[in-house]
């Protein structure tokens, strides 16, 4: 199995609309975890942290159940500019593991 | 913004050679990655550096991989004989805490293709 586990897409949605990513995890030692945007060819770049209360920064919503070991990410009113790859990305000890990510392409 | 900065930015090399990537962290940053993507896959762990040792490696992390900061500054990735399969975008990461403190900040990558 595993150790992050992300739906990988595509998902093909009109502006404006919303969209939600899930991510689990299966090491319940890990211990902080993160959203990651990547555009193609280009390297990661942090979105969001998550934390267990859940957080929101503008149009993304970010949540964590640890008991499930399960991470959201929310993105309201999407734009155009929202096409890109979603990262799960996980820490556990020094190593910071990647979802193999969530393709999101808006269109007009 | 503070970046970490890698070179080069697209090295081709012939199977066998050794290959070294550069890579300067951001300044007062104290732990140091390296991943590796190979195209159309995800971003894979190879290796993290604190305090002049490696703290943890990936099992693709073998005897041909190594690592470096030979001066404080740079922080290097070596190959010493390079397989068709290391093609990829090395992405070296730093960051200045542990443990989810604070982020990781990668640089634009080095595209590696062996021929």
């Amino acid at each position: 199995r595993k150790e992050v586990e992300q739906d990988p897409g595509p998902f093909n949605v009109p502006e404006g609309a919303t969209v939600a990513f899930n991510c689990t995890y299966s090491n319940s030692a890990s211990q902080s975890f993160f959203w990651y945007r990547q555009d193609c060819r280009k390297e990661p770049k942090l979105l969001m942290s998550v934390y267990s209360s859940g957080n929101e920064d503008g149009r993304f919503t970010a949540q964590l159940n640890r008991a499930s070991q399960y991470i959201s990410l929310l993105i309201r009113d999407s734009k155009l500019s929202d096409s890109a790859t979603y990262l799960c990305v996980v820490e556990r000890a020094s190593k910071i593991i990647f979802g193999s990510g969530t393709r999101l392409s808006i269109r007009p | 913004e503070p970046e970490v900065t890698q070179t080069p930015s697209h090295q081709v090399t012939q199977m066998g050679q050794e290959v070294i990537l550069r890579c300067v962290p951001i300044s007062n940053h104290l732990y140091f990655y390296w991943y590796r993507q190979i195209l159309g896959q995800k971003v894979e762990f190879l290796v993290s550096f604190y305090n002049n040792e490696i703290s943890e490696k990936s099992e693709i992390f073998d005897d041909q991989f190594s690592v470096e900061r030979p001066d404080g500054s740079n922080f290097t990735l070596k190959i010493r004989s390079t397989k068709l399969e290391d093609s990829a975008m090395y992405f070296c990461a730093s960051r200045d805490r542990g443990l989810g403190a604070n982020v990781l900040t990668f640089g634009a990558g080095s595209r590696l293709t062996v021929l």
